[in-house]
């Protein structure tokens, strides 16, 4: 079955302590993106890949890293946590940007809470 | 850069009643654009999509088309049920470029019995 997985669903975490929230696709995509959601803000996208090693930063891209080492795997790193990072995150993937038909998967959701 | 500007607030309706959800963009090129919908606790689905203007997307009851002299993708369904309560988000893809999916800020649709 084609789909995007993120894990973990939930996640409850400290100030400062370090964490990944992984995000893994099989459709072959070569486009990956990160996004958080926040209530009055909608989806605001946080770093995205254009394929394997090449990355680049989204709209609100303060406070994460991301690496893309293989084609499925693009995990969101937060190096230390704070608050207002307390936030939905979503993963996603479309076949090739730019093309015609293209439209994006994603992943369920990570409800991240920072203490 | 590629934006989207979905209309304020929330909306509330009965059910059987007509939707209508607005949605403007600003794009270089020619973007393909979506509507996305979110049940409550779920993540986003993709609801129907326009590739080039003039296109309609249609699913579920819903269309919307792809209008290029007033850059706009606004969501209409007919009659509305209790199950089409959801937020809904309005997105484009780049076409060249900036190929950055965007999306707007969503609209939370309430339909009442």
């Amino acid at each position: 079955e084609a789909q995007v997985t993120q894990n973990p669903r939930y996640l409850i975490t400290v100030t400062g302590k370090k964490l990944t929230v992984t995000c893994s696709q099989n459709m072959n995509h070569e486009y990956m993106s990160w996004y958080r959601q926040d209530p009055g803000l909608g989806l605001r996208q946080i770093y995205y890949s254009m394929n394997v090693e090449v990355t680049d930063k989204g709209d609100v891209p303060e406070g994460y890293k991301v690496s893309r080492k293989e084609k499925r795997n693009f995990p969101l790193i937060l190096e230390s946590p704070s608050p207002n990072q307390t936030s939905l995150y979503f993963c996603a993937s479309c076949p090739t940007p730019g093309s015609m038909n293209t439209e994006a998967f994603f992943g369920q959701g990570t409800r991240l809470t920072v203490v | 850069g590629n934006s989207v500007t979905q209309m304020e607030g929330p909306v509330t309706l009965s059910e059987e009643a007509f939707l209508t959800i607005n949605c403007t963009y600003t794009a270089t090129g020619y973007p393909s654009l979506f509507w996305y919908v979110q049940y409550p606790g779920e993540g986003l689905q993709l609801l129907l999509k326009a590739t080039k203007a003039d296109d309609k997307g249609s699913n579920k009851g819903f269309e919307a088309t792809y209008r290029k002299e007033t850059t706009s993708f606004h969501l209409e369904k007919g009659s509305v049920q209790v199950s089409d309560s959801a937020v809904y988000f309005c997105a484009l893809l780049g076409r060249y470029g900036n190929n950055r999916l965007a999306f707007g800020k969503g609209n939370q649709v309430v339909v009442i019995p």
